[in-house]
This record gives structure tokens, C-alpha cells and sequence, in this order.
């Protein structure tokens, strides 16, 4: 596709259910990001994958929170037990090689926990 | 805690008038320095960046300003269009790194 593409655009859960927000990179694009913004505030990254392996997990908010890259391609965030804190925009992106001087984001997904 | 510091959280300019939003950084590990623009319901989509061999860089009506001793960047926006309401975020970038330490960004109105 022309761009980083996120589904679902918005997303309702209920406190204790869990999601899967979904991520389709831009073709052949290396290096995959997630990243929460809250309302009012930057985004804060979440994990980093390069091709199928995640390398980087820290900002994953705790262990309700999993992220996979199974073909190095597409990628989901999974949010089990939402919680209202949850609430936020997911937002993916995709750069072209390893690191993040030219990444691409999507429109995002965003997240309200009733 | 927050790397970046930017201010002023928004700001309102008239039709041709000058945006400038600043941003500090305190980990001198940064080397890469992007502004992010981002409307209402789109995520972030790089504007311009720079990194701390040059002191500006300029690109079209927007200019980057780099004070590498004071540990501090700006956008300028030059004449100012009502397209150019949007939120603007500095983020920045260490040699070796991929995380983006963003600022907590600044919304712009810019009235016609």
C-alpha cells in the first residue's frame, strides 16, 4: 500500500476484554514501532521490531500488553484485561531500514475502555 | 520522565505572521532532530530534521534553529496559512538509537 495502515481506526472495549489492534507496514519496510499517545501529549514508544524479531520491548506498559511480527511483516498489538488507562491512540510506524530517521505513521487506532 | 520539553503548549498567530514553538533537550547522546506535524484524527508525518553539525536548516516556509550549547531547537514557521493549524511535535533521536523521545507538542491556529 501507499502508507502504514492501522485497523481498526477506533475501537469501544469494555474493561476486562481484550483487543488486537492490527498493523500492515509500508511494503518491505525493515524496522516496525509502536507507540501510545494519550490525549494532549506526545507518543511514547511501546516496542520495535526489525523484521520478524522484537527487539525491543521496554515500553510496554506491563504484561497485558504483547506485540508479535510473525512473517516480519504485518503486526498486532494485543492488550489483554483492558483497563481505562488504556485509553489512547496506538500508533504504528515503519522506516525503510534499522532505526528510526525516516519512519512512517499511520493513522492509528483509537482505544476507549468503558 | 520527558527528554524533550517543548513549549508553548499552543499558540495562535495571525494569517503571514511567524509560528515559532521551541524545544530542550538535556541527553547529549541526541543527534537527530525532527518536527512531526500532525492533524486532528492523522498520526505524526515528518516536516523537517536536523542534526548538530548545522546550526539551521530551512525548507520552504519552515526553519529549524539549533543551539547545540544550549541544548535547544526551534520551529519557525514563516507566513503563517490557515493550512498550517495543526500540532507540532520536536522529537529527537540518539546515534545508536530508535527510540523517538518525543515533546509534549504545541497546537497552532493560525487565523485567517
Amino acid at each position: 500500500g501507499a502508507g502504514v495502515s492501522q485497523s481498526p481506526r477506533y475501537k469501544v472495549a469494555k474493561r476486562g476484554q481484550d483487543v488486537a489492534l492490527r498493523c500492515d507496514p509500508i511494503s518491505g519496510h525493515v524496522s516496525l514501532f509502536w507507540y501510545q499517545q494519550a490525549l494532549g501529549q506526545g507518543p511514547e514508544f511501546l516496542t520495535y521490531f526489525q523484521n520478524e524479531a522484537q527487539l525491543d520491548k521496554s515500553g510496554l506498559p506491563s504484561d497485558r500488553f504483547f506485540a508479535e511480527r510473525p512473517e516480519g511483516s504485518v503486526s498486532t498489538l494485543k492488550i489483554q484485561r483492558t483497563q481505562q488507562e488504556d485509553s489512547a491512540v496506538y500508533l504504528c510506524a515503519s522506516s525503510q531500514g534499522a532505526g528510526n530517521t525516516e519512519a512512517f505513521f499511520g493513522q492509528g487506532t483509537r482505544l476507549t475502555v468503558v | 520522565q520527558q527528554q524533550v520539553k517543548q513549549s508553548p503548549q499552543s499558540l495562535i498567530v495571525q494569517k503571514g505572521g511567524i509560528s515559532i514553538i521551541n524545544c530542550a533537550y538535556e541527553n547529549t547522546a541526541f543527534d537527530y532532530f525532527p518536527w512531526y506535524q500532525q492533524f486532528p484524527g492523522k498520526g505524526p508525518a515528518l516536516l523537517i530534521a536536523i542534526r548538530p553539525d548545522v546550526s539551521e536548516k530551512k525548507e520552504g516556509r519552515f526553519t529549524i534553529s539549533f543551539n547545540k550549547s544550549a541544548k535547544q531547537f526551534s520551529l519557525h514557521i514563516m507566513d503563517s496559512q490557515p493550512g498550517d493549524s495543526a500540532t507540532y511535535f520536536c522529537a529527537a533521536l540518539g546515534s545508536n538509537d530508535y527510540k523517538l523521545s518525543f515533546g509534549a507538542g504545541t497546537t497552532v491556529t493560525v487565523r485567517a
